[in-house]
C-alpha cells in the first residue's frame, strides 16, 4: 500500500500562478520522482531526484529531495492550461519498487 | 522506442468472464510491473517480475488473478473469473536494473459488468 502523504490533494489554478505541492513519508527514500497524468494516459516522468538536498529543474518545473530524505516537493511556476492533470510523487528505498502518493489533481480556474 | 505497449487499451466483460491484459516492456528493461489503479485506492502495486521472473506477488488480490513473463518481451495478467469489483485501470511498467525510474504504458480501462 502507499505510504506517502501527497498534498494538497488537488487544486485549482489560474493561468500564471505559480503552484506547489509537496510528499512526506514516514520511511527514508534513496529516490524521489515525480510523474504527471493525463486523462485517459499512463503517468509520465517529470522529474527524477537521487540525493538528499538535491534540487533539480526540468522547463517550469522544479522539484528537490528534502534533507531528511523523507520528503520532497514540485514547483510548477507561470502555470498555463497544459499544466491540468494529476501529479504523483513516488518514492523509493531500493532501485526498483516505488510507493506511491495519492496524487495532487490540478485544474484550471475558470 | 515506442515505449511500453499495452493491449487491448479498453475491456469491457462480463461478471465471470476470463480477461488476459498484455504488456510489451521497453527493450532491455530488467525490470515489469503490474499496478491497478482505482479512484478509492490510488496505484496499487499488483506484481513485479525481474528477468522474467516473478519476485513479488504480494499485491495481487487474490487467487483470481495470476500473472506471466514467459520472455522478456511479454507478460499477461489474467483475471479468471472477473467480478465487478475488478474494474479499474491496469498499468504496466518496465524500469533498467536500477535508477527506480519506471515507464508506464498507456493502460488498460476494465470495465466488468
Amino acid at each position: 500500500g502507499q505510504q506517502l502523504n501527497q498534498s494538497p490533494q488537488s487544486m485549482f489554478i489560474q493561468e500564471g500562478e505559480d503552484v506547489s505541492m509537496n510528499c512526506t513519508s514516514s520511511s527514508i527514500f534513496n529516490t524521489w520522482l515525480w510523474y504527471k497524468q493525463d486523462p485517459g494516459e499512463g503517468p509520465v516522468l517529470l522529474i527524477a531526484l537521487y540525493k538528499a538536498g538535491e534540487l533539480t529543474s526540468n522547463g517550469r518545473l522544479t522539484a528537490q529531495f528534502g534533507i531528511t530524505r523523507k520528503d520532497s516537493f514540485l514547483n510548477i511556476s507561470a502555470s498555463i492550461p497544459s499544466d491540468v492533470g494529476i501529479y504523483f510523487c513516488a518514492g523509493s528505498s531500493n532501485d526498483y519498487k516505488l510507493s506511491f502518493g495519492a496524487g495532487t489533481t490540478v485544474t484550471v480556474r475558470a | 522506442d515506442a515505449g511500453v505497449i499495452q493491449s487491448p487499451r479498453h475491456e469491457v466483460t462480463e461478471m465471470g468472464q476470463e480477461v488476459t491484459l498484455r504488456c510489451k516492456p521497453i527493450s532491455g528493461h530488467d525490470y515489469l510491473f503490474w499496478y491497478r489503479q482505482t479512484m478509492m485506492r490510488g496505484l496499487e502495486l499488483l506484481i513485479y517480475f525481474n528477468n522474467n521472473v516473478p519476485i513479488d506477488d504480494s499485491g495481487m488480490p487474490e487467487d483470481r488473478f495470476s500473472a506471466k513473463m514467459p520472455n522478456a518481451s511479454f507478460s499477461t495478467l489474467k483475471i479468471q473469473p472477473s467480478e465487478p469489483r475488478d474494474s479499474a485501470v491496469y498499468f504496466c511498467a518496465s524500469s533498467l536494473k536500477s535508477g527506480g525510474i519506471q515507464y508506464f504504458g498507456a493502460g488498460t480501462r476494465l470495465s466488468v459488468l
